[in-house]
């Protein structure tokens, strides 16, 4: 079974500084990737996702993430932060050809202040 | 878009009981996936449903068991509840084209004491 790992569990960030979480993944085969956003008393909205193809992908509100097949990675990057973007991160991998369901990562809380 | 949208928004239980959360789907959603995340954990797969049958469980005990419907809501039961069950319940919903990331609901928080 595939499993994900989220590095930082807690970061926090000046606003306008660079964000990048890290995200890894154990599994051999070909798979999909995903970053999930989490705002304080909100749902889970998806963030961006990978399919195949180019491995920086660029999702919503500034966000990108690349796709390193050598090192099982999918680091989520900002480059400038802002207040608003305080929330839950969280990494998903399925199996490509799969079931697809998704398998997570425990998060990481960021904190952007003012 | 309806999106997802689950019932009770917060449920307190005691030990022992039997609890039913509720899910309808995003229109145009034939699957729907049940998910549990404890404070400061990422969500768990508990199971998924398509076309009103198991299509995948995690690892959780059969005393958690689903059903879905033929408009695509579907029902989360948990049986003989104890303690570390309190968390967030999450319903996912997805189209029938696989793999285009799915659509959560707000969840459900149950407590159980």
């Amino acid at each position: 079974a595939q499993s994900v790992s989220q590095h930082n569990h807690h970061v926090i960030l000046s606003e306008a500084a660079s964000l990048e979480l890290g995200c890894n993944y154990s599994y051999g085969g070909t798979v999909n990737l995903f970053w999930y956003v989490q705002y304080p008393g909100q749902h889970l909205q998806l963030l961006l996702k990978y399919f195949s193809g180019d491995p920086l992908v660029k999702g919503i509100k500034g966000f990108e993430a690349e796709f390193i097949k050598s090192k099982f990675s999918f680091n989520l990057r900002k480059p400038s932060v802002q207040w608003s973007d305080t929330a839950e991160y969280f990494c998903a991998v399925n199996r490509a050809g799969g079931s697809y369901i998704p398998t997570f990562g425990r998060g990481t809380s960021l904190i952007v202040h003012p | 878009e309806t999106g997802v949208t689950q019932s009770p928004t917060h449920l307190i239980k005691t030990r022992g009981q039997q609890v039913t959360l509720r899910c309808s789907s995003q229109s145009g959603h034939n699957t729907v996936s049940w998910y549990q995340q404890a404070l400061g954990q990422g969500p768990q797969f508990i199971f998924q449903y398509y076309r009103e049958e198991e299509n995948g469980r995690g690892n959780f005990p059969p005393r958690f068991s689903g059903l879905q419907f033929p408009n695509y809501s579907s029902e989360l039961n948990v049986n003989a509840l104890e303690l570390d069950d309190s968390a967030l319940y999450l319903c996912a919903s997805s189209p029938p084209v696989p793999n285009y990331g799915y659509t959560f609901g707000s969840g459900t928080r149950l407590t159980v004491v």
